[in-house]
């Protein structure tokens, strides 16, 4: 079965330090994989996906980026962190396009 | 501009009765339909789905109806029980195309299941 690997679980970081997120996936080969993030009191916003190495496509305009350096490894990134970017991040993977497989997340704050 | 809506933030239930979760959307490409269930500080897991060939699909106590003409789903869970507090999220996606699976979520619902 498709596992996926997100870390840290939590993570607090001072205003303009950059940011690095990684999700690994187990159990499955070439998957899409996706970025989502849950600012409080708000849903699932997708961010990024992507349907293959070097393949990123950004669903919103802000303040993050996204890599895909490996098959099944997704990074997601920031060079100066703001206080917007507190959320909570979830890595998604699915080799079907009718589901997704969810990390714990991590759950970020900057202060 | 919110796609998919679950206009009800809370739900509050007694064990053993019937929770019903309703959703929206406006959307009228979305074919494919998902409720994921999530438990604090964790990630959302897949509860069931629906296609929009089907209006009813069931799985165990959890039952989704769709009902396309309206762009409304709802998730039924008979009987309700404490361990289903929990948010649910509704969520849509064009099945095939250029979508890849990319999904499109609501705000969520807060269940809570009281013994």
């Amino acid at each position: 079965s498709q596992t996926i690997h997100q870390w840290p679980a939590t993570l607090v970081q001072p205003v303009g330090s950059p940011l690095s997120l990684e999700c690994t996936v187990e159990g499955t080969s070439n998957p899409n994989l996706y970025w989502y993030r849950q600012a409080a009191g708000r849903g699932l916003q997708l961010l990024f996906y992507s349907v293959g190495i070097g393949q990123i496509s950004s669903e919103v305009p802000q303040n993050l980026s996204a890599s895909r350096p490996q098959d099944r490894q997704f990074i997601l990134s920031s060079k100066k962190l703001l206080l917007s970017d507190s959320g909570f991040y979830l890595c998604a993977g699915g080799r079907r396009y009718t589901e997704a497989f969810f990390g714990q997340g991590t759950r970020l704050t900057v202060v | 501009d919110q796609q998919v809506k679950q206009n009800s933030p809370s739900l509050s239930v007694q064990e053993g009765r019937i929770s019903i979760l309703n959703c929206d959307y406006t959307n009228s490409m979305f074919d494919y339909f998902l409720w994921y269930k999530k438990y604090p500080a964790e990630g959302p897991t897949f509860l069931i789905s629906i296609s929009s060939i089907k209006d009813k699909n069931e799985d165990g106590r959890f039952t989704v109806f769709l009902n396309k003409s309206a762009k409304h789903l709802s998730l039924h869970i008979v009987p309700s029980q404490p361990g289903d507090s929990a948010v649910y999220f509704c969520a849509a996606t064009i099945a095939g195309g250029t979508s890849y699976g990319k999904l499109t979520f609501g705000q969520g619902t807060i269940l809570t299941v009281h013994p």
